[in-house]
């Protein structure tokens, strides 16, 4: 069964501070890997994506990984800002269908306070 | 930032009440999807279309229904509403060539 685990569920940090997001799955044939925040009340909005052959990608202060072989991602936040709360959802597509059909993570609820 | 907007952002209604969900891009996407998010819990995949005329139910049962009669257009439907529909209805688009999703901002529902 395809899945995506993400861990911890939640997560409480002091603002400038860094933190490191799990994300596994059994998704296969895989395709790619994405990282979305998602603000309460709101859309997710795309942080990252990598396919088969990248093991990381930075954007700004988020710098995601991923071990294709191990079927494990990482998201890792530099210097924390209280706007950084929020969900992020690790989302991975599979190969096997013109949709290419995203499986979803439930998220890590990433809280940074003053 | 992506061009896709949802109509309305919260909608309490009553019981047996019709609704319509509106969700427009205007990027020119062929595809577009249609999730359920529940507090705490990852997306579900209700409905997609993969161009005009094209629609599809996802994994996930619903009692909604979609249509595409425009490329920009994707509005989801509810006959009936009832309390199990009550959650965050969430729209995408995304592109022939792109392996990227653009979310809506979403629409709150409270049905009572």
């Amino acid at each position: 069964k395809n899945q995506v685990e993400q861990s911890p569920q939640s997560l409480i940090i002091l603002e400038g501070k860094n933190c490191t997001l799990q994300c596994n799955y059994t998704v296969s044939p895989f395709s790619n890997l994405r990282w979305y925040k998602q603000d309460t009340g709101r859309g997710p909005v795309s942080l990252t994506i990598m396919t088969f052959s990248e093991n990381t990608k930075s954007n700004g202060r988020y710098t995601a990984t991923l071990d294709a072989d191990t079927k494990q991602s990482s998201l890792h936040i530099t210097a924390s800002q209280l706007s950084d709360s929020a969900s992020y959802i690790c989302v991975v597509s599979d190969r096997g269908s013109t949709l290419g059909r995203l499986y979803f993570g439930r998220g890590t609820q990433l809280t940074v306070w003053p | 930032e992506a061009d896709i907007y949802q109509t309305p952002r919260y909608l309490v209604i009553g019981t047996g009440k019709k609704i319509t969900l509106e969700c427009s891009q205007t990027m020119g996407h062929d595809k577009m999807y249609w999730y359920q998010q529940d507090p705490g819990m990852e997306l579900h995949l209700i409905h997609y279309s993969y161009g005009v005329n094209s629609t599809e139910k996802g994994d996930l049962s619903s009692e909604s229904t979609v249509s595409r009669i425009r490329t920009e257009h994707f509005p989801l439907t509810l006959e009936s509403a009832r309390p199990s529909h009550t959650s965050q209805y969430l729209c995408a688009s995304g592109g022939q060539s792109s392996y990227e999703q653009y979310f809506g901002p979403g629409t709150r529902l409270t049905v009572t």
